[in-house]
């Protein structure tokens, strides 16, 4: 499974737009970019998938160049609830060892008022 | 509603005393996994299993068994649990070739 990094903490206030930028330069051909957020004491939340180009759901949008050594999940306009862990997550969707997720250390966002 | 219920969510034992937490999922997902969060070294998953009765081990299997009996089902089996092992514990369900895991809400457990 390819590597991923991202930046340890970020702080935004509310209303703002925060990005968050994964890097992953292994990143193989059959592999899709899968973010997670998981709040403090609670199992992780499925976020936003994609493969290429721009994703966009009710709740944020990732952005993957053309060369998909990278990825940026967009959060528009942050509230205080929105404070939480997000994990960038780099493998194929399923694969045959049904080995499910592999998760790195995440980004903490902290949103202030 | 779509879920994975572990239980129970929180646990204190002692040493050596064999424990189980269980997980069931009502989504009919084929994938089940086990994973442990501790302070500074995120989440870390303990077994998977593909389907009934095809189970296999995860990054930190040691001192852990599963079992995958029926579809809904997979228990973690602490068989002599020690204090290395307290920790925060999250079960989670992905439909073969779907998307999205689904995760449980948690199992605090202290092993004193």
């Amino acid at each position: 499974l390819a590597k991923t990094t991202q930046p340890i903490s970020m702080d935004s206030y509310e209303g703002q737009e925060v990005n968050i930028t994964c890097s992953h330069n292994n990143i193989a051909t059959n592999d899709y970019i899968t973010w997670y957020q998981q709040f403090p004491s609670q199992g992780p939340r499925f976020i936003i998938q994609g493969y290429k180009t721009k994703v966009t759901n009710e709740v944020a949008s990732l952005f993957i160049p053309a060369d998909r050594k990278s990825s940026t999940l967009s959060l528009p306009r942050v509230s205080l609830s929105d404070t939480a862990v997000y994990y960038c997550l780099v493998g194929p969707t399923y694969n045959n060892a049904g080995n499910m997720l592999t998760f790195g250390g995440g980004t903490r966002l902290m949103v202030k008022p | 509603e779509a879920q994975v219920t572990q239980n129970p969510r929180y646990l204190i034992t002692v040493t050596g005393k064999k424990l189980t937490v269980t997980c069931s999922q009502n989504m009919n997902h084929e994938y089940m996994s086990w994973y442990r969060q501790d302070p500074g070294l995120g989440l870390r998953q303990i077994y998977y299993s593909m389907n009934v009765e095809v189970t296999d081990k995860g990054d930190v299997p040691e001192g852990y068994k599963v079992s995958r009996k029926e579809k809904r089902n997979f228990p973690l089996i602490l068989e002599s649990p020690s204090p290395n092992q307290t920790s925060l514990y999250f079960c989670a369900s992905r439909a073969q070739g779907g998307t999205e895991a689904f995760f449980g809400q948690g199992t605090r457990l202290t092993v004193v």
